[in-house]
């Protein structure tokens, strides 16, 4: 199962809203979907996993959605922290496959 | 506090081999499975290997299949990557990360550490 993530880069402004799709090649359960954030240098964070449930201390700007082959990770106003690259993330047959990644830079 | 800590990078020849190490404190290590995760320079994330807690199930990504070998020493609260002929596009960090007790994502992650692979 191939994942598309887009757009590739998402240019936005604090406190702007942004949506990033998750497309997969076949229909999948969102339980095996999750979304990561990943700022340069650091280690990744998990952000929503089982397609959207927040994980541990994420704020409730994040949020995650969809079904079938389309995911959505929408935050609902950008803080400057939140400028970085996210990726989607399916588990299938004891393997996971991440998409090509959404960057979020600042405007 | 869950920490997860890599170490054994570094510069390599194409051909030869290194083995990459990762300490887990702040949790039971032989409760969870764990994974190895890369970032080649410019690229975007891509699962290496997997495997369970108990070691039963091993899981590889077809680019490393045959060449690399995933392995853990519970008593040790370790995990390992063995990387046998090296090759330049091989050249990432290497993230090791703890699957969450439903093993389907990762939900904690360390700093990563640096393989380049060049003559």
């Amino acid at each position: 199962i191939v994942l598309t993530q887009s757009p590739g880069t998402l240019s936005l402004s604090p406190g702007e809203r942004a949506t990033l799709s998750c497309r997969t090649s076949q229909s999948v359960s969102s339980f095996y979907i999750a979304w990561y954030q990943h700022r340069p240098g650091q280690a990744p964070r998990l952000l929503i996993h089982g397609g959207s449930r927040r994980a541990t201390g994420v704020p409730d700007r994040f949020s995650g959605s969809g079904s079938g082959t389309d995911f959505t990770l929408t935050i609902s106003s950008l803080e400057p922290e939140d400028f970085a690259v996210f990726y989607c993330q399916l588990f299938a047959n004891h393997r996971f496959t991440f998409g090509p990644g959404t960057k979020v830079d600042i405007k | 506090e869950v920490q997860v800590v890599e170490s054994g990078g570094g510069l390599v020849q194409p051909g030869r081999s290194l083995r990459l190490s990762c300490t887990a404190t702040g949790f039971i290590f032989d409760d969870y499975a764990m994974q190895w995760v890369r970032q080649a320079p410019g690229k975007g994330l891509e699962w290496v290997a997997g495997i369970s807690w108990n070691s039963d199930t091993i899981k590889y990504a077809d680019s490393v299949v045959g060449r690399f070998t995933i392995s853990r020493d519970n008593a040790k609260n370790s995990l390992y990557l063995q990387m046998t002929s090296l090759r330049t596009d091989d050249t990432a960090f290497y993230y090791c990360a703890k699957a969450a007790g439903d093993p389907t994502y990762f939900d904690s992650w360390g700093q990563g550490t640096l393989v380049t692979v060049s003559s």
